[in-house]
């Protein structure tokens, strides 16, 4: 079964410091990859996804993600991180296994971004 | 482009009554919508995928006498909470994904979620 893992439930970086939130898939195929972000109390929007064309995606509001499948990673990071990037992200894949399966996203845990001034 | 909506966006009701959760797509036809629960800071857990004009498909361990799902239209599903009760209090989001096909790999759009109490 597919699997998505994201190393760090909570991340805390200053304002304009880098962000970076890992996220490591498991697949024998690589599948689909996706961001999302969710501020308190709302559904989640996305940020950037992967669907086997370049490996470097970049997303909205300055994200931008790498897909690496030698280390079946899709880590996202932000050069300079703001007060407004503090939410939860999820990083999420979509398999490619048959049966019911197929087309269903797989989310990661989350982690919750926290930016200090 | 690509918004979808929930109606209500948040519910307080009595327990052993039932609750309707309405989930739109307003600007584009969904084949598929998906039906997520999500409890305080966890994951989204798929409880159901909707196909329009087609039983739903409940996850495993879902009861899908207890969480009944709709999807009469292209654009709206629903999802009806019955006989609720306080364990069944949680955030409830709905995804909507476009067209058939290599897009079943596509992205989901997601809606706004309701937030259910259950007293």
């Amino acid at each position: 079964a597919q699997s998505v893992t994201q190393l760090g439930s909570h991340v805390s970086v200053s304002e304009g410091a880098l962000v970076l939130l890992r996220c490591n898939y498991s697949s024998s195929v690589p599948p689909y990859l996706f961001w999302y972000v969710q501020y308190p109390n709302q559904g989640l929007q996305l940020l950037l996804k992967y669907t086997s064309a370049a490996t470097l995606v970049k997303g909205i509001n300055g994200f931008e993600a790498e897909f690496k499948k030698s280390e079946t990673s899709f880590h996202l990071t932000k050069p300079s991180a703001h007060m407004s990037d503090a939410a939860e992200y999820f990083c999420a894949a979509t398999s490619y296994a048959g049966g019911t399966s197929y087309g269903k996203l797989t989310f990661g845990q989350g982690t919750i971004l926290t930016v200090h001034p | 482009g690509a918004v979808v909506s929930q109606h209500p966006s948040w519910v307080i009701c009595k327990s052993g009554t039932s609750v309707k959760i309405e989930c739109r797509s307003l600007d584009f036809q969904a084949t598929t919508m998906f039906w997520y629960r999500q409890f305080p800071k966890q994951s989204l857990m798929l409880m159901a995928t909707s196909n329009e004009g087609s039983k739903a498909t409940y996850e495993q361990g879902v009861e899908k006498d207890k969480f009944l799902i709709n999807h009469a239209s292209l654009t709206l599903s629903t999802l009806t909470v019955t006989s609720a009760h306080p364990e069944d209090s949680s955030f409830y989001i709905c995804s909507a994904r476009i067209g058939k096909g290599l897009s079943l790999l596509g992205e989901q759009y997601f809606g706004p979620g309701t937030r259910l109490t259950v007293t």
